[in-house]
């Protein structure tokens, strides 16, 4: 079936690194994507989202890239600190849907 | 502030008793859902509604109902049919139809079946 899965579930990184995070999905039909940052305990916030009609968004410290050819997302985390810290989940949506299907998770752990 | 509220933050629960988890939001949403989180893993819809006194079933509905007397509240009940309950549940909200599709979430409750 179609689903949107995470190929890292753990990803290290040292302080002030860059960080990245991947994500592919297997429904064609998406056209609205999201990244959630959730820390331990508690539920998950909206980090970013990006629409299937652009390849790039930027926001504070975050940009989200979408490859539409080898459906293919990613989260990248610039100057990474230890407040980063938590699992980030994708999410998508296609068709108008509100139904949002979400990946596993990649949990990143950040070290002073 | 507007945000979505879930209570109790932590509920212990002997097994074959039904518990009642509550949700509520002001953001004036129109839909509303609730997520099983388990260790490791990513989220799994349990119930969403889009509408008062309107509700469907989601992907691990099996062992828990809910009701939507009113657009505020989403409260979900855990019965006793459920055979491995303990877990963290997510309730969330969302414009629906119409909306961006971005979920606003409470910020969890835990249960444990002791």
């Amino acid at each position: 079936g179609e689903s949107v899965g995470l190929h890292l579930p753990t990803l290290s990184v040292q302080e002030g690194d860059n960080s990245i995070i991947n994500c592919a999905y297997s429904n064609s039909a998406s056209d609205y994507f999201i990244w959630y940052k959730q820390e331990s305990g508690k539920g998950p916030q909206f980090i970013i989202d990006i629409r299937s009609n652009m390849d790039k968004r930027q926001g504070q410290r975050v940009t989200v890239l979408l490859n539409k050819t080898v459906k293919h997302l990613s989260l990248q985390i610039a100057a990474t600190q230890p407040g980063d810290s938590a699992v980030y989940f994708c999410a998508e949506n296609s068709g108008g849907s509100y139904i949002p299907t979400f990946g596993r998770g990649t949990s990143l752990i950040v070290h002073p | 502030d507007g945000g979505i509220t879930q209570s109790p933050k932590y509920l212990f629960r002997k097994e074959g008793q039904n518990v009642t988890l509550s949700c509520e939001q002001n953001l004036n949403h129109d839909a509303m859902y609730w997520y099983r989180q388990d260790p490791g893993q990513g989220l799994r819809l349990i119930y969403y509604s889009q509408i008062v006194n309107d509700f469907q079933k989601g992907d691990i509905a099996e062992g828990y109902s809910v009701s939507r007397e009113k657009k505020e509240s989403f409260p979900l009940t855990v019965t006793s049919a459920q055979k491995n309950p303990t877990a963290f549940y997510l309730c969330a909200s969302s414009k629906g139809t119409g909306g961006t599709g971005e979920l606003f979430f409470g910020e969890g409750s835990r249960l444990t079946v002791l």
